[in-house]
């Protein structure tokens, strides 16, 4: 992998269903993993910065965990809500460059349905 | 807390004219500061970062004398897109960060460009 994807694209869901998105990055000289959730018109919010193979992180709903090794992240959010609607980007910053020059993917768009 | 505020949130210009985008940490001060573009469905892609009081990195690929960034103070850094051309027409988005490394970097809402 030499750039980040996301997977999938978009995604549709019903109120209440639980959902996650793929995030795949290059696992060499890797330094840390952002997850972030912007809504239209609006500023991304920072969700999750994750550095440690193996590391889970939780808020409210929504979860993540990391796999440095094979360079990929999973969001999880339980019990979807139609205020989660939004695009999830990931980002992946390497060891050179301070370890906050952020690679962005292209995003997962998700729509909550009632 | 964390709030990053960018002014203007669209603009449009005519060909050959500057334009000058402001971004501001309003409650805290960043160390770095950081500028993206977004083309239509592309991802975020870094332009240039800037620290305060000196010059601004710029990425492979970007003409630092197209585009003029200024990180004056703590709380403020200026992105002037010079002689903009058609192709510039773009969404501008910019960041800020308390720290360097693994740090949270706080987004700003963006600026709609469109060159005519």
């Amino acid at each position: 992998i030499l750039n980040v994807e996301q997977s999938p694209q978009s995604l549709h869901v019903q109120e209440g269903d639980s959902t996650n998105f793929t995030c795949s990055f290059p696992s060499s000289n890797f330094y840390a993993l952002h997850w972030y959730r912007w809504e239209t018109a609006k500023s991304p919010e920072a969700l999750f910065v994750m550095t440690l193979n193996g590391d889970e992180k939780k808020k409210g709903r929504i979860s993540a965990t990391l796999n440095t090794k094979e360079g990929y992240s999973y969001l999880y959010i339980k019990g979807s809500q139609p205020e989660d609607s939004a695009t999830y980007l990931c980002a992946s910053s390497p060891i050179t460059g301070g370890g906050n020059k952020l690679t962005f993917g292209t995003g997962t768009q998700l729509k909550v349905e009632l | 807390g964390a709030v990053v505020s960018q002014h203007p949130s669209w603009v449009i210009c005519k060909s050959g004219t500057s334009v000058k985008i402001e971004c501001r940490s309003l409650d805290f001060q960043a160390t770095t500061m950081f500028w993206y573009r977004q083309f239509p469905k592309q991802s975020l892609m870094l332009m240039a970062t800037s620290n305060e009081g000196s010059k601004a990195t710029y990425e492979q690929g970007v003409e630092k004398d197209k585009f003029l960034i200024n990180h004056a103070s703590l709380t403020l850094s200026t992105l002037t897109v010079t002689s903009a051309h058609p192709e510039d027409s773009s969404f501008y988005i910019c960041s800020a960060t308390q720290g360097s490394g693994a740090y949270e970097q706080y987004f700003g809402p963006g600026t709609r460009l469109t060159v005519t």
